[in-house]
């Protein structure tokens, strides 16, 4: 496709059931970021990948929190043992560049809503 | 670490009067600063950035923004509102040579008729 698609684009998770939340990004795009967005709230970084290397996962909560992007092409967020609070929008973008003088194009995002 | 602040909440216009969004900011180098839209069910979508050079910045939709140092402000203008740019509005800033985004938490803009 022409742009960022993640799926599915809904989850309803029971707690502590395990998710995977998918993105394929733009082809040839070496950049791969995950952002969550809590309801009311602004993005907030969790990882990022240059082609199959993930560079940084500062932003990961917690090590129930894995992505992975084996090929450098889709990536992976996966929760495990989900909770409440991780009840929020989950979005990909990628960029065909590696710092942010390049654009970052996003996908529509995953809501997650743990019950 | 930087940060971003957006004071309003919600702002509420008619279509056909100007728009401002406020975004201040806070980080000790020059920032990159960007200005995103987020439509429902859309995902972000980049309306300006600004770099360096020229501080009046011209982005798509007829959206326009000034970066003011002294004020640490990046504030999104337009001058004459249409009832299809009702939509939540981000500000983010970035670092140079960086990868990542740090947004606020977001402008709601409602267009009335």
């Amino acid at each position: 496709g022409a742009g960022v698609s993640q799926s599915p684009r809904y989850k309803v998770a029971k707690r502590g059931q395990d998710v995977a939340l998918r993105c394929d990004p733009i082809s040839g795009h070496v950049s791969l970021f995950w952002y969550q967005q809590a309801l009311g709230q602004g993005p907030e970084f969790l990882t990022y990948f240059q082609n199959e290397a993930q560079l940084d996962k500062s932003g990961l909560p917690s090590d129930r929190f894995f992505a992975e992007r084996p090929e450098g092409s889709v990536s992976t967020l996966k929760i495990q043992r989900t909770q409440q609070e991780d009840s929020a929008v989950y979005l990909c973008a990628s960029s065909p560049g590696t710092v942010l003088n390049t654009e970052a194009f996003f996908g529509q995002g995953t809501r997650l809503t743990v019950v | 670490a930087q940060s971003v602040t957006q004071p309003d909440i919600h702002i509420t216009v008619s279509e056909g009067a100007s728009l401002e969004l406020r975004c201040n900011y806070s980080y000790g180098a020059t920032p990159y600063l960007f200005w995103y839209v987020q439509s429902p069910g859309q995902g972000l979508q980049l309306l300006l950035k600004y770099f360096s050079g020229d501080t009046l910045v011209q982005g798509i939709k007829g959206f326009e923004a000034e970066f003011k140092r002294s004020q640490s402000s990046f504030n999104l203008r337009k001058p004459s509102v249409h009832w299809s740019d009702a939509a939540e509005y981000f500000c983010a800033v970035g670092v140079q040579n960086d990868y990542k985004l740090s947004f606020g938490a977001g402008t709601t803009v409602t267009v009335r008729a």
